[in-house]
């Protein structure tokens, strides 16, 4: 099995700023045959279901503010927030799909 | 608007069974592979089942911890997916989210939350 590191586990950061965070996998999710990165990122707000905001890597889906960018390649992804907003207050999840499905364990964004 | 609403939760005790149900609208379900994923605070978000399409002749996987226990099952005709889980351990405590489209997952329920417990 695919596993999927977060990090940090948690940041908090004040409103307008800029955020990173990151997603390693311990195998390579680069699929050779489409050079596509079988990677998808969720946001779960407090009482929430999760809601996908970036596939294949770096692909927004459709409705995400375009604050939200996807990077990344093979086994490191990142996530970045150009300028937080209140309501960016959540807990944020990788996940790959290449092989099987495994979650990271998420990172949890706080606004000070 | 897509809506997918799960039931079926609630207390069960070890060694039981539950079934849950997803009743899903606003796309079409034929085309789509649905998933069940689970939540709990000690294992955070962990994917348990999947069936594809009927295009993809309704492939069905399983997470490790579930084999052999669960099945996960549909009925296009009535746009929805089914979850039987069996033997159930205090282990399988948690959120059951019904979600899906294809390799990600779009849509997601507002989840259905099974205790195992005595």
């Amino acid at each position: 099995n695919i596993m999927m590191t977060q990090s940090p586990s948690s940041l908090a950061v004040s409103a307008g700023e800029k955020v990173t965070m990151s997603c390693k996998s311990s195998q390579s999710v680069l699929y050779s045959s489409n050079q596509k990165n079988y990677l998808a990122w969720y946001q779960q707000k407090p009482g929430q279901s999760p809601k996908l905001l970036i596939y294949w890597a770096s692909t927004r889906e459709s409705g995400v503010p375009d604050r939200f960018t996807g990077s990344g390649s093979g086994t490191d992804f990142t996530l970045t927030i150009s300028s937080v907003q209140a309501e960016d207050l959540a807990v944020y999840y990788c996940h790959q799909y290449l092989s099987s499905r495994t979650f990271g364990g998420g990172t949890k964004l706080e606004i000070k | 608007e897509v809506k997918l609403e799960e039931s079926g939760g609630g207390l069960v005790q070890p060694g039981g069974s539950m079934k849950l149900s997803c009743a899903a609208s606003g796309f079409t379900f034929s085309d789509a592979w649905m998933d069940w994923v689970r939540q709990s605070p000690e294992k955070g978000l962990e994917w348990v089942a999947e069936i594809r399409s009927k295009a993809n002749n309704h492939a069905t996987y399983y997470a490790e911890s579930v084999k052999g226990r669960f099945t996960i099952s549909r009925d296009d005709s009535k746009s929805s997916v089914y979850l039987q889980m069996n033997s159930l351990r205090a282990e399988d405590t948690g959120i059951y989210y019904c979600t899906g489209l294809r390799l990600w997952f779009a849509y997601w329920g507002q989840g259905t939350l099974v205790t195992v417990s005595a």
